[in-house]
């Protein structure tokens, strides 16, 4: 079975530029999260879709962040403007049911 | 507010030796939890978890944890560890109505050959 596809893998800009991520769950999970993970830290939920619908975005700073998950399939994560604070690895997961949860391999952000 | 704890946040065995990695949670009811690994250069995955049951859990690779209600704990062990278990592993638990995963910051095993 295919996993969690991400691109990109790395992504480096200057601050206030804009990035977008893109990730196709597992085929079939209704659920998808979008994570940032930071260095030493654990990973912190930034939104949460089921199917195309959210569940959970009070994480999400959405004065410059942005998601959506058109069709209830791939998604797509936005960052714009960046700041420096911003850099981090964006993880992306998908679940049929339950809380088992597999991951992609992550987009690497690194702001200048 | 939920939360996780992770006492260890770097761990340096040798081959052979035995492994017990700490969480704790913060929460009086019901709760799912979670052990994922992070290999170098790898994405996330489950070792284990625990929703109901035997609270003694298997997961791959040779790991297993028990979930201790009274002391709200689920340690990850392991009898033996090899060079391949070198990872960063993460505590993770969902509590009662909260659709939320609460993660601890993991714990960096690094096993010497």
């Amino acid at each position: 079975e295919a996993g969690v596809a991400q691109s990109p893998r790395y992504k480096i800009i200057e601050k206030r530029q804009s990035v977008a991520f893109w990730c196709n769950p597992i085929s079939g999970h209704a659920t998808l999260y979008w994570y940032q993970q930071i260095l030493g830290q654990g990973p912190k939920l930034l939104i949460q879709f089921q199917n195309n619908g959210v569940v959970d975005d009070s994480q999400l700073p959405k004065d410059r962040f942005s998601a959506e998950r058109l069709k209830g399939v791939d998604s797509t994560l936005k960052i714009q403007p960046a700041k420096l604070e911003d850099s981090a690895v964006y993880l992306c997961a998908s679940s049929f049911h339950g809380w088992e949860l597999f991951f992609g391999e992550g987009s690497r952000l690194t702001v200048l | 507010a939920q939360s996780v704890s992770q006492h260890n946040h770097h761990v340096i065995l040798s081959e052979a030796a035995s492994l017990e990695l700490g969480c704790n949670y913060s929460y009086g009811g019901t709760v799912n939890l979670f052990w994922y690994v992070q290999y170098p250069g790898q994405h996330l995955q489950l070792l284990l978890k625990y929703f109901s049951g035997d609270p003694l859990v298997k997961g791959i690779k040779g790991f297993e944890a028990e979930f201790i209600k009274s002391k709200f704990s689920f340690n990850l062990r392991k009898p033996s560890v090899q060079w391949s278990d070198t990872a960063e592993y993460f505590c993770a638990v969902n509590a009662g109505n909260n659709r939320k995963l609460i993660w601890g910051l993991g714990t960096s095993l690094a096993v010497n050959p």
